[in-house]
């Protein structure tokens, strides 16, 4: 059971925009930095998101993070069938004194 | 360029130690945290823990803390995992990475993962 809550999956067309959250608590997102990753099949993970909403060098603008509360949202807008990943929420949860993650949400472009 | 270059993949038989390593280049190796996220077949990822190599400052999860040891060389810019007594349940692939902060010796101010490491794979089987 993960610290963190996603969706185990989202899907969407081509061309459409798809949102995956990534619920907490106080302890963790309420109070600390949201940082987002996709990782495709047999690779490592790759930062997508840190700090909640800034984009590392060469990631493209279509990915997008917010951050409200104890919940974090991550936005892929004009889908690609080569956004079909896992993605991960990840943050730093005070009461553990530890990173944690999400359990991961696979996308699907249909 | 900033590169994690991890060991190649173990197998081992449970009872058997083991010790991993990530080799930095491209950056100050005693400024930034380096760490460790676990990711068992099928599964997700799970952040193990970290290290300061400035100091060897360690903190790990409460999961993962008694049941691994993360070390650091400054003399030749590596990371360790390591492990005294292996378990069928530690199979699984290891990843190393950066633990960015915004604030320096803060892992708490944690930003985000910016680095990784190919990962190892770790195979225990009688």
């Amino acid at each position: 059971q993960s610290v963190l809550t996603q969706p185990p999956s989202v899907s969407a067309a081509p061309g459409q925009k798809v949102t995956i959250s990534c619920s907490g608590s106080s302890s963790n997102i309420g109070n600390n930095y949201v940082s987002w990753y996709h990782q495709f099949p047999g690779t490592a993970p790759k930062l997508l998101i840190y700090e909640n909403n800034k984009r590392p060098s060469g990631i493209p603008d279509r990915f997008s993070g917010s951050k409200s509360g104890t919940s974090a949202t991550l936005g892929i807008t004009g889908l690609q069938t080569g956004d079909e990943a896992d993605y991960y929420c990840g943050t730093w949860d005070s009461n553990l004194s530890a990173g944690v993650f999400g359990g991961g949400t696979k996308v699907t472009v249909l | 360029e900033v590169q994690l270059v991890q060991s190649g993949v173990e197998v081992k038989k449970p009872g058997e130690s083991l010790k991993v390593s990530c080799k930095v280049s491209g950056y100050t190796f005693t400024n930034y945290y380096i760490g460790w996220v676990r990711q068992m077949p099928g599964k997700g990822l799970e952040w193990m823990g970290i290290i300061y190599p400035g100091d060897s400052d360690a903190r790990y999860s409460p999961s993962f803390q008694g049941q691994v040891t993360i070390s650091a060389d400054k003399s030749v810019n590596t990371a360790h995992l390591q492990w005294r007594s292996l378990k069928a349940s530690d199979t699984a692939v290891y990843y190393c990475v950066r633990h960015r902060t915004t604030i320096t010796r803060r892992p708490d101010y944690f930003s985000g993962l910016d680095v990784w490491g190919q990962g190892t794979t770790v195979i225990v089987s009688s």
